[in-house]
Order: structure tokens, then sequence, then C-alpha cells
């Protein structure tokens, strides 16, 4: 099955630098992959997400891009703030599979003013 | 409108007792889903629902626990004579369409802690 590793688990920046957070999968087949923002004790909420038929996408002063020969996708905040401190998941989908969205553990960010 | 909601948020049980959590989805919400997830960790997928069918229940750790969406809106995670390693945040989770591939909404889920 799918396994997904998120790298590095902790990330402490100054306010207004970036902020890179990189994921890996298993499974080729793999062809959704969606970003989560979860702050303390609240819901993770969707922030980007990037299907496998696109390389890039940015909303923002957010971006995720998708490598398919390395099987790995990056979330980059740019000018990053305080209440961008939060926990950071990555997921990826695959659709033959039974289990098929899988999470990567998480990456707490922290910027600070 | 209403986003994904969940009760009870908290709940304590004592060790061998039966729980059941309580999803709401967002209205005409066709997938419904079902993670657990444990402190400092990811969320892991328990079990999906296409409106009332259940189409997968692989992630679901025991026979103890149970899930139910009889009439393809609100849902129900049965968990029966729970353990401590049951100790989690339940989070529930809906998409508009029957794809896995569409954008999940997530729960503020309900932490149960098992004493």
């Amino acid at each position: 099955g799918e396994n997904v590793e998120q790298h590095p688990s902790t990330l402490s920046v100054q306010e207004g630098d970036s902020a890179v957070i990189k994921c890996t999968y298993s499974d080729s087949a793999s062809n959704y992959f969606p970003w989560y923002k979860q702050e303390l004790g609240k819901r993770p909420q969707l922030i980007i997400d990037i299907r496998s038929n696109v390389g890039e996408k940015k909303d923002q002063r957010i971006a995720v891009t998708l490598n398919k020969t390395a099987k790995h996708f990056s979330l980059h905040i740019t000018e990053t703030q305080p209440e961008d401190s939060a926990v950071y998941f990555c997921a990826a989908l695959t659709p033959l599979e039974n289990n098929d969205m899988r999470f990567g553990a998480g990456t707490r960010l922290t910027v600070k003013p | 409108g209403a986003g994904v909601s969940q009760s009870p948020r908290y709940k304590v049980a004592k060790r061998g007792q039966d729980v059941a959590l309580r999803c709401d989805p967002i209205s005409g919400h066709v997938s419904l889903f079902w993670y657990q997830q444990a402190l400092g960790q990811g969320p892991e997928f328990l079990t999906y629902f296409q409106n009332e069918a259940q189409l997968d229940k692989s992630g679901l750790p025991s026979d103890r626990f149970f899930a139910e969406r009889p009439e393809g809106s609100v849902s129900t995670l049965k968990i029966q004579r729970t353990q401590q390693e049951d100790s989690a945040v339940y989070l529930c989770a809906s998409s508009l369409e029957d794809s896995r591939g569409e954008t999940q909404y997530f729960g503020p889920g309900t932490r149960l802690l098992v004493l």
C-alpha cells in the first residue's frame, strides 16, 4: 500500500522567510495530493491540493510542486507570518487501493515574529 | 453554510464501556470518511461511505469498531468494549462527490479518552 513520509517534523523560521515542507510517496498510482493545516485542537483545513496531471500550483503565498518521477511533492510558503504557525500534513490518494488516503506524520511550523 | 459537525467534542470512557460518536456531514455531500488521529500523528483512515453504502472498512482496527450511515447523511462510529489504545481524536470528513479524489472537509473531531 501507499506510504507517505514527511520532512522535517519541526520547522522554525523568522517572519517573512520562506518555509518548505517535503513529502515522498511510494505508490506511483497516487494521483491526488492535498495539504492540510491543523492548528492546535482544531480540524485539519485544506490549504492547497494538486493532481498528478500538473507540476505546480500556486495560491497567493502558498505553492505546491509535484515531481511524479521522483514521487515527491512539496509545500512552499513565502513571506511567512506568525499566523502560519501550525502543523501541516501532506496526503496522497491512490484510487486503486482500498485504504487510499494516506497522511504524512506532520510538520510543526513555528514562525517567529 | 454549516460545515461538518461532530458530537460529542470530548468523551471520557471507562475501559470496557461502549461509545458512539456522531458525524453530521455537509448537507448534500455524498462521501463520508472516518479517521483516527493519535496524538502527534497524521489522521489514519478508518472507513468510507458513499451515501449509505459502506464501501471500505479496511482501516477499522478491530471488530470492536463499527460504523453506519443508514440514511446517507448522519454517520455514527461505535466502539465496543473500549480499550486504552482507542484513545485518540476521531475525525469525520465529507466530500461532495462520490470520488475519493475530491476535497474532504473535516469536522472538529471527537477527542476520546479511555481510562
